[in-house]
């Protein structure tokens, strides 16, 4: 499996963009890269996933760069309730394609 | 539509006894899998089930097994309990076993053996 590289933590004031960076250097032409993020105690959270475009939809936006080798996920407009670890992930495909090998992901905190 | 769900959400056992956790998938998902989360090693595939057959298989012992529904319900055992067992066992939907199609998760079950 490709894998990711994220940032241990980071810090965003309430209102403003997230940003977070995962880099997936390795990544193969059919493999998905994957968000999700989770709240403490409860079950993972999908967010977003995309290929080779960016991807929007009402939680997130999904930026990937052309080599595919990198990409950031954008919080628009930050509150206290997204304050949670945030996991990057790259899914191969065929018949490994279902599973999620999560990594240790980017514990996001949101200031007031 | 009605999100994953399992039961029980809690569950407090003793070394040596087996127990069953249970998962029902959204309606209309047909791949289910399942994961466990501890402190120390973080979020960890168990396996995954499509059509009632196993497809996938992560790096755990034989004393966790699983298995699923003609309706895509599923269940996993663990036997002969060890402490280490102790975890958040979270279980996870989609339509199909590819790759594009996004794994919904539940709330997890909360094991904690004694």
């Amino acid at each position: 499996d490709a894998k990711t590289t994220q940032p241990p933590s980071m810090d965003c004031a309430e209102g403003r963009a997230a940003n977070l960076p995962c880099n997936h250097s390795t990544i193969s032409g059919n493999e998905y890269v994957y968000w999700y993020r989770q709240i403490h105690s409860q079950g993972p959270q999908y967010i977003i996933h995309g290929l080779k475009n960016n991807e929007t939809n009402e939680m997130a936006s999904l930026i990937i760069t052309e080599d595919r080798k990198s990409s950031t996920l954008i919080l628009p407009h930050a509150t206290l309730r997204d304050t949670a670890v945030y996991y990057c992930i790259v899914r191969v495909g065929g018949a490994a394609g279902n599973k999620l090998t999560f990594g240790g992901g980017t514990r996001v905190l949101v200031k007031p | 539509k009605a999100g994953v769900t399992q039961t029980p959400r809690y569950l407090i056992k003793t070394r040596g006894q087996q127990v069953t956790l249970s998962c029902s998938p959204i309606s209309g998902h047909r791949s289910v899998s399942w994961y466990q989360q501890t402190p120390g090693q973080g979020l960890q595939f168990l396996f995954e089930y499509f059509s009632e057959t196993q497809r996938n298989k992560g790096n755990f012992p034989g004393r966790f097994s699983g298995r699923q529904f003609s309706n895509s319900r599923s269940e996993m055992n663990v036997s002969t309990l060890e402490l280490g067992d102790s975890a958040l066992y979270l279980c996870a939907s989609s339509l199909e076993p590819a790759n594009h199609y996004e794994q919904y998760f539940g709330p997890g079950t909360r094991l904690t053996v004694t």
